[in-house]
């Protein structure tokens, strides 16, 4: 089945740093990712939509310049925390639809837990 | 942008019990997932369905699309059972959450 691949799975870094999370779809191209954030006993929430071969879309408030998002491949999507501080921690999950017909589930990756000192 | 609600927020059961959880939305949707999340994060996938009625072991799922809401039947619940269970629909070509159901089953 189709598998989503998202690493790494937790992370801890220093506040003013930056931090990369990769998504990638391990058996299936994935033209569209979608990265989420979650808060402590919260939902998730959609960030952003990644989209291979331009630039990405973000829901309003996010800022663009702080989450950056890549989509180099048909398989791989990046996320970038950049000068990342505590208020950023949170989990950060990744998913793509697996489009064998015109509607199809989406595929979670297993979520990375950032965690900003 | 949609509204998706979920009912109830927080659940409480006896091992053995049944449960049903709604979500309701707030307009046309092209799919709807449920989901268990475990203690870890991890979203399982319980079912992909945007309309009709599935049936997967002890759970089974019903979305009435025309209506606008879905419902996640829990039978004879374990304690493996707890954890959120959250239902997610698709429109306009986005995903939204709803807020969650925390289920708690007591051995």
């Amino acid at each position: 089945g189709a598998v989503v691949s998202q690493h790494p799975s937790w992370v801890i870094c220093k506040s003013g740093t930056s931090v990369k999370i990769e998504c990638r779809s391990l058996d299936f191209q994935a033209t569209t990712m979608f990265w989420y954030r979650q808060f402590p006993k919260q939902s998730l929430m959609l960030m952003a939509t990644s989209n291979e071969g331009s630039k990405a879309t973000y829901e309003q408030g996010v800022e663009k310049d702080k989450f950056l998002i890549n989509h180099a491949s048909l398989t791989l999507s990046t996320l970038t925390v950049t000068s990342a501080h505590p208020e950023d921690s949170s989990f950060y999950i990744c998913s793509a639809p697996f489009r064998q017909a015109h509607n199809s589930p989406l595929h979670f990756g297993n979520g990375t837990r950032l965690t900003v000192t | 942008g949609i509204q998706v609600e979920q009912s109830p927020p927080d659940l409480i059961l006896q091992e053995g019990a049944n449960s049903t959880l709604r979500c309701n939305f707030s307009d046309s949707v092209n799919n709807l997932q449920w989901f268990h999340q475990n203690p870890w994060g991890q979203l399982i996938n319980l079912f992909y369905i945007p309309s009709g009625t599935k049936q997967n072991g002890r759970l089974s799922a019903t979305t009435v699309a025309t209506e606008r809401y879905s419902l996640l039947y829990i039978s004879s619940s374990q304690t493996t059972d707890s954890g959120v269970y959250f239902c997610a629909v698709e429109n306009a070509g986005k995903s939204t959450f709803g807020d969650g159901t925390t289920l708690t089953v007591k051995p």
